[in-house]
């Protein structure tokens, strides 16, 4: 499977700081790319995706894509207590048909 | 609500004994996931449809099979589950870059 790399955390940020989670990809192929939210026993829900060079911004999140650099980036403002949860990167191929998933880093954010 | 369906939410069987584990769709989407995940792990990707076209990536075990009948349901079949089987196995469906997600399986082996 394509490679996706994640930082395992966890990443410990205060209520009301920014969070910055980050993700490397190795296939230069790689056309889009995802933002997954995944709060303990539950399933993945998707929050972000990008698809361009630049920043996408949704409310308090900020998505980045660099593909000459091969990463991608959530920035998470304003953080709140519900954000405390793993947030995995996922990259897609193939016309959107596969979807390959990193390990996730796993956020706390401290009320 | 349309949703993705899967049941049971948790299932428990024996070392060898086979094991299938359902999911359903009320959004008409034409291509189907199944992924695995184990703790603090990557969802694994372990098939995909599009349509009836069944795609099996490279490294799933022989152990793992599927079916979809029709648009709306799909199904793992596990057919003598080790104990490293022992899992979430996640349904999904997608559609134009977006994937929609089960609740899981919660497999356990005893």
């Amino acid at each position: 499977q394509k490679e996706v790399e994640q930082n395992s955390g966890p990443l410990s940020v205060p209520e009301g700081a920014i969070a910055s989670l980050n993700c490397t990809y190795s296939d230069r192929g790689s056309q889009s790319f995802f933002w997954y939210r995944q709060y303990s026993g539950k399933s993945p829900e998707l929050i972000m995706s990008i698809y361009s060079n630049g920043d996408k911004e949704d409310g308090r999140f900020t998505a980045q894509l660099n593909k000459a650099s091969q990463y991608v980036s959530l920035l998470i403002r304003d953080s709140q207590p519900s954000d405390s949860a793993t947030y995995h990167c996922a990259e897609n191929q193939d016309n959107f048909n596969k979807f390959y998933f990193g390990s996730g880093t796993k956020l706390n954010v401290k009320p | 609500d349309a949703m993705v369906i899967q049941n049971p939410r948790y299932q428990v069987t024996q070392f060898g004994k086979p094991v299938t584990l359902s999911c359903s769709q009320t959004l008409n989407h034409n291509v189907m996931y199944w992924y695995q995940q184990k703790s603090s792990q990557a969802p694994k990707l372990l098939f995909h449809y599009y349509d009836k076209d069944f795609n099996n990536e490279a490294d799933t075990p022989d152990n793992f099979q599927s079916r979809r009948p029709n648009t709306s349901f799909c199904f793992l079949d596990i057919r003598s589950p080790g104990l490293g089987d022992a899992a979430m196995y996640l349904c999904a469906t997608s559609w134009a870059g977006e994937q929609y997600f089960g609740p899981g399986t919660r497999l356990t082996v005893t």
